[in-house]
C-alpha cells in the first residue's frame, strides 16, 4: 500500500462545475496535509494546507480532512479551464519526520 | 519577495561531465530538499538537509551529492552524470521537514 494515494485521473469536469479530488494516506499519526497545483513543466505551487478535521475554505478552494477515515480532499468550485493541472496531495508526520507526496491527479476542465 | 531560486533552468550536457545545480532560498528556512520528477514516477526525494552541515539521503540518492555550508544555499552535484539522470529537478525549502515546502522553478537536465 502506498503511503499517499491519489487517483491519477484524468478527472474531467465541465467549466463551472465542482471538481472533487481525493487523497488517502496510511500513516495514522499524520498531522499536516497540503494540496499543491502543478502545471505541466512547472513547479508545484502550494494552494491549501489543513491540520485539523473539518473543512477549510479559501476562495474557490475547500480542503476537507477526516483523520478517522484517513482521507483528505480538495473541492474546486466554479471550475475554470485555468484550473486544468495536476494536483498533488502531500502528507506530513512528525512521527516519521517525512512529508510524503502522492503521484497526483490530473484535472481537465472543459470549456 | 520570498522565493527559492535555481540555476540553471535548462541544461544539456554529456555523460561524465561534472555539473552543479544551485539552489538558494531567502526565507531563512532550516530544511531544504532536492527532488527529481519523471513521468509516471511522481516526485522522488534525492537528498535533504535539516540545517547547515546536516544532510541525509532521500529515496534516490545514487549518483548525486549535496552540501549545505550556508543556510540559504543547497547545491546539487552530479559528479559523473549519466543519461538516466535526465529529469526535471526541483529544490524546495521549508521551516520544518513536515511543513509546507516551497519549490524553486525547476531545472530541466538532459544528459546525452
Amino acid at each position: 500500500q502506498k503511503e499517499v494515494e491519489q487517483n491519477s485521473g484524468p478527472l474531467s469536469v465541465p467549466e463551472g462545475a465542482i471538481a472533487s479530488l481525493n487523497c488517502t494516506y496510511s500513516d495514522r499519526v499524520s498531522q499536516s496535509f497540503f494540496w499543491y497545483r502543478q502545471y505541466s513543466g512547472k513547479s508545484p505551487e502550494l494552494i491549501m494546507s489543513i491540520y485539523s478535521n473539518g473543512d477549510k475554505e479559501d476562495g474557490r478552494f475547500t480542503a476537507q480532512l477526516n483523520k478517522a477515515s484517513q482521507y483528505v480532499s480538495l473541492l474546486i468550485r466554479d471550475s475554470q479551464p485555468s484550473d486544468s493541472a495536476t494536483y498533488l496531495c502531500a502528507v506530513g508526520s512528525s512521527n516519521t519526520g517525512k512529508l510524503i507526496f502522492g503521484q497526483g491527479t490530473t484535472l481537465q476542465v472543459k470549456p | 519577495e520570498a522565493q527559492v531560486t535555481q540555476n540553471p533552468r535548462y541544461l544539456i550536457t554529456v555523460t561524465g561531465k561534472k555539473l552543479t545545480v544551485t539552489c538558494s532560498q531567502n526565507m531563512n528556512h532550516e530544511y531544504m530538499s532536492w527532488y527529481r520528477q519523471d513521468p509516471g514516477l511522481g516526485l522522488r526525494q534525492i537528498y535533504y538537509s535539516m540545517n547547515v552541515e546536516v544532510t541525509d539521503k532521500g529515496d534516490v540518492p545514487e549518483g548525486y551529492k549535496v552540501s549545505r555550508k550556508e543556510k540559504r544555499n543547497f547545491p546539487l552535484i552530479l559528479e559523473s552524470p549519466s543519461p538516466n539522470q535526465t529529469s526535471l529537478y526541483f529544490c524546495a525549502s521549508s521551516k520544518d521537514r513536515t511543513y509546507e515546502q516551497y519549490f524553486g522553478p525547476g531545472t530541466r537536465l538532459t544528459v546525452t
